[in-house]
């Protein structure tokens, strides 16, 4: 167990709606990242934030958004769903307060649209 | 951006030899190499790093090795087991933005 927590853990939806996936990061930890893993795309940097603010930011959609609360946890919202929006959607924390970086990832949540 | 690639994308190997995979990454800035072991429906685990003082890092069976004027790292597991069977990651990271740039992953299996 990292520590992390990701809820739900599966989500089914249908193409048009909107989603919220919830992350919980390690104790202490000040970053989240959010990661999509798809069998054709493999393991895509989304966004990262940093202690409530936007730090970096990968191939995320405009469909696309997330933010980070002050209690640190944070949430990656979905709209408009898209088949090819399926995937796993990890969430990740490190404590980002050294040069380098471990990140954590939690259990994932797995959305299908159908 | 940074571009990792990871190399060979399957490998089969019989329990009790060595299996070694490569990856090369394009950002000279890069400076932290993580590797991460997936089961199938479960989260990457950490399961070893190396930053860009060192040259090589072993924890028992399992090692790694960098060479940051050719920018390629490599995954030693030594004595394999079935246990082994997963897919494993490469990823490289600048310390300065933090994000992870990972390699399509290797599907390791050990046949016992």
């Amino acid at each position: 167990d990292s520590g992390v927590t990701q809820t739900p853990k599966h989500l089914i939806t249908a193409t048009g709606q909107r989603v919220t996936l919830r992350c919980s990061p390690r104790s202490g930890d000040l970053s989240v990242y959010w990661y999509q893993q798809s069998l054709d795309q493999g393991l895509q940097f989304l966004i990262q934030y940093y202690n409530g603010e936007e730090r970096a930011k990968g191939n995320i959609l405009e469909r696309f958004s997330a933010q980070q609360f002050p209690d640190l946890h944070s949430e990656l919202n979905l709209s408009s769903l898209e088949l090819g929006d399926s995937a796993l959607y990890f969430c990740a924390s490190s404590a980002q307060r050294t040069t380098y970086n471990e990140q954590f990832f939690g259990p994932g949540t797995r959305l299908t649209v159908l | 951006g940074e571009n990792v690639e990871q190399h060979p994308s399957t490998l089969s190997v019989q329990e009790g030899d060595s299996a070694v995979i490569k990856c090369t990454y394009s950002d000279s800035a890069s400076n932290y190499f993580p590797w991460y072991k997936q089961e199938l429906g479960k989260r990457p685990q950490l399961i070893i790093d190396i930053r860009s003082n060192v040259g090589e890092k072993k924890d028992q069976r399992i090692a790694v090795t960098l060479n940051k004027t050719a920018k390629h790292f490599s995954l030693h597991i030594t004595e394999t087991q079935p246990e082994d069977s997963a897919v494993y990651f490469c990823a490289a990271s600048v310390s300065s933005n933090y994000k992870l740039t990972f390699g399509k992953g290797t599907l390791l299996t050990v046949n016992p």
